[in-house]
């Protein structure tokens, strides 16, 4: 199946800085892309919807500017978590979809962690 | 509006005995349907998809599931559970996006 690369796997940062994932479709272009959120213990919060050359689209209650999506190319999103305090201390998954395609492709996701 | 329903957030099995983990679906459309497998601190892996083809849908590391619209199920099954399938499984349909179902832990017991 297609690979989607997410890095860094593990970061942790201080209170107040800016973190930069990102998500990379490496044998596919991703037309779209999404970005998750997931607590421990439950499932997928979807965060934001974004396609190539766009905007991305937030989901209500998500600050579109402490999370900062780019969709630059076909192959690469990225996803900013600006000022980060400890409550944005989170597992972090993004997914890719080509094309005409149903299926998406998940990255490893990113634990962040704040202190 | 599309979503799915996962009944039961934990299920232990004994090794070797059959894993049933249940999803019901609500669409106003023909659903495409998944079931996705996560391990700890990893993204989630395709275990299997319906997108309109045959009802009982073959996936990987023997798991199988069943679409069926009377019932608006897609419960995923496996003969023989392994040590190795512990892990969190979730269910999701697909419309625009990709909606999630709360997932369900599976224990299996040696």
């Amino acid at each position: 199946g297609a690979v989607v690369s997410q890095h860094p796997s593990w970061v942790i940062c201080k209170s107040g800085t800016s973190v930069k994932i990102e998500c990379r479709s490496l044998d596919f272009q991703a037309t779209t892309m999404f970005w998750y959120r997931q607590f421990p213990k439950q499932s997928l919060m979807l965060m934001a919807t974004s396609n190539e050359g766009s905007k991305a689209t937030y989901e209500q209650g998500v600050e579109k500017d402490k999370f900062l999506i780019n969709h630059a190319s076909l192959t690469l999103s990225t996803l900013t978590v600006t000022s980060a305090h400890p409550e944005d201390s989170s597992f972090y998954i993004c997914s890719a979809i080509g094309q005409g395609r149903t299926e998406a492709f998940f990255g490893q996701g990113t634990r962040l962690t704040v202190v | 509006a599309q979503s799915v329903t996962q009944l039961g957030s934990h299920v232990s099995v004994s090794e070797g005995a059959l894993v049933l983990l249940r999803c019901n679906y609500s669409s106003s459309v023909p659903p495409y349907l998944f079931w996705y497998v996560q391990y700890p601190n990893q993204g989630l892996q395709l275990l299997l998809k319906y997108t309109s083809a045959a009802t009982l849908v073959k996936g990987i590391n023997g798991f199988e599931a069943e679409f069926k619209k009377s019932e608006t199920s897609f419960h995923l099954t496996k003969p023989s559970a392994h040590m190795s399938d512990a892990a969190e499984y979730f269910c999701a349909v697909f419309g625009n996006q990709f909606y999630f179902g709360t997932g369900t832990s599976l224990t299996v017991i040696p």
